[in-house]
């Protein structure tokens, strides 16, 4: 079963606007990732947040972990068309890592 | 060159055929894994392995066999191909260093009719 789920499934908004999506998982965990995936093509890894940090920065991109909520933020700001794409969480209790279904980003130029 | 890369990007096959993908890394990495992306359903891990010697069941092993044949290559096997293995299979790998980044391939677009 997968560990993480993402909300929204989708998401829409025009160019210049913040996107966020949200990450819930069920058990404790070491760390959580963030990546992209462009249609059809493979992963790409965005940010890795540990469980000891609740906030991190990367660029335009900024993630929060509550892990007393078990959840996770990813925030885009000032999209671009060019962020279209899914974006999955990830986690990682202990040997291997559990993906969400992903939100699938769209950004309207 | 791509980092991790595999073969075949795209395959079509008939149910009951043995297919064969590879993958393989130029990154140096210990740890390699293959997963299966169904639409909705995200990332599904079939199977991982962290070092030459070490083969480990993913959540969804079943039909699936994998080998390992050095640090830089890692096969998963279809050993009679059913329908419902249709989807698109990513290899990924990651290192040691406790970053736990995964770098992932292109994909292969299996189809089993």
């Amino acid at each position: 079963s997968q560990q993480g789920e993402e909300d929204p499934q989708a998401l829409s908004i025009q160019e210049g606007e913040n996107a966020t999506m949200n990450c819930s998982y069920k058990t404790s965990i070491n760390n959580l990732q963030w990546y992209r995936q462009n249609s059809g093509r493979g992963l790409v890894h965005l940010i890795l947040i540990r469980s000891n940090e609740r906030e991190k920065h990367s660029g335009r991109l900024r993630v929060t972990l509550d892990t007393s909520k078990k959840s996770s933020s990813l925030l885009i700001t000032a999209s671009r068309a060019a962020d279209t794409a899914s974006y999955f969480c990830a986690t990682d209790g202990g040997y291997d890592m559990r993906f969400g279904a992903g939100t699938r980003l769209t950004v309207k130029p | 060159d791509a980092d991790v890369t595999q073969t075949p990007r795209n395959r079509i096959t008939k149910t009951g055929k043995r297919i064969m993908l590879e993958c393989s890394q130029t990154k140096g990495h210990d740890r390699m894994y293959w997963y299966r992306q169904d639409p909705g359903l995200g990332l599904r891990l079939i199977y991982y392995s962290f070092d030459v010697k070490d083969i480990n069941k993913g959540e969804i092993s079943d039909g699936y066999s994998v080998s390992r044949q050095a640090q830089a290559k890692f096969s998963l096997s279809l050993e009679s191909a059913i329908p419902n293995q249709t989807a698109l299979y990513f290899c990924a790998t990651s290192d040691f260093s406790g970053r736990d980044e995964q770098f992932f391939g292109p994909g292969t677009r299996l189809t089993v009719l």
